[in-house]
């Protein structure tokens, strides 16, 4: 069955460079979600899309945005990168009514800003 | 402000034993609470979910009782197998216009030692 694929699946840049990454939800599923997993962490809720205009949005900071196009896969864009953004960066897909069944997680980006 | 709490971060536990691990929440908002597994460099997948209206779901190997009044809830796995050890987030959602973002627990590792 398809995942959520997320691409690359490890990047290194240096401070005050800009990253993208990219998310390919799974089939029909409507729905995208952004998660920011630091060191020892929980995931923290970044932003959501659903049919292509944000949901909602958690804890991204302004140097970062975020978009879902017209065939459903999402790009977060990180600028003026910082040490601190150093994270696993996990994309989740699901359809509307993911409530009891959750939804499906991507593998995750690792970044790394040195 | 940790809504959802895992105190306990890592547990180990006898293959054929029972695991429990446990989750504590604050907003009573909450109507979806759902447990994922993580192993290392994957995406969290989902494993089992409950919805405030009920106090137990199974499935499985797998049992999740909430507590409303108590504001708790546990995963239960008998028997324990070597293969269960993981990371394992407790999560949460509110139904309605935030398209189901989750909140997650720091989560418990939990080793089942052959």
């Amino acid at each position: 069955a398809a995942g959520v694929i997320q691409s690359p699946r490890h990047l290194i840049k240096e401070k005050r460079e800009t990253a993208t990454l990219k998310c390919y939800p799974i089939p029909r599923h409507d729905t995208v979600y952004w998660y920011q997993q630091g060191p020892g962490q929980d995931p923290q809720f970044l932003i959501s899309f659903y049919e292509k205009m944000q949901s909602d949005k958690g804890s991204i900071p302004d140097r970062f945005s975020a978009q879902q196009f017209s065939d459903y896969h999402s790009e977060l864009n990180m600028s003026s990168l910082e040490l601190g953004d150093s994270a696993l960066y996990f994309c989740a897909s699901s359809p509307i009514i993911a409530g009891f069944y959750g939804y499906t997680f991507g593998s995750g980006t690792r970044l790394t800003v040195v | 402000d940790q809504q959802v709490k895992q105190n306990s971060p890592s547990l180990s536990v006898q293959e054929g034993r029972i695991s429990i691990l446990n989750c504590d929440y604050t907003n009573s908002m909450f109507d979806y609470f759902l447990w994922y597994k993580k192993y290392p460099a994957e995406g969290p997948t989902f494993l089992i979910s409950i919805s405030s209206i009920k106090d137990k779901n199974e499935d499985g190997r797998f049992t999740v009782f909430l507590n409303k009044s108590a504001k708790h809830l546990s995963l239960h796995i008998v028997p324990s197998q070597p293969g269960d050890s993981a990371v394992y987030f407790c999560a949460a959602s509110t139904s309605g216009g935030s398209n189901y973002k989750l909140t997650f627990g720091k989560g418990t590792l939990l080793t089942v030692n052959p």
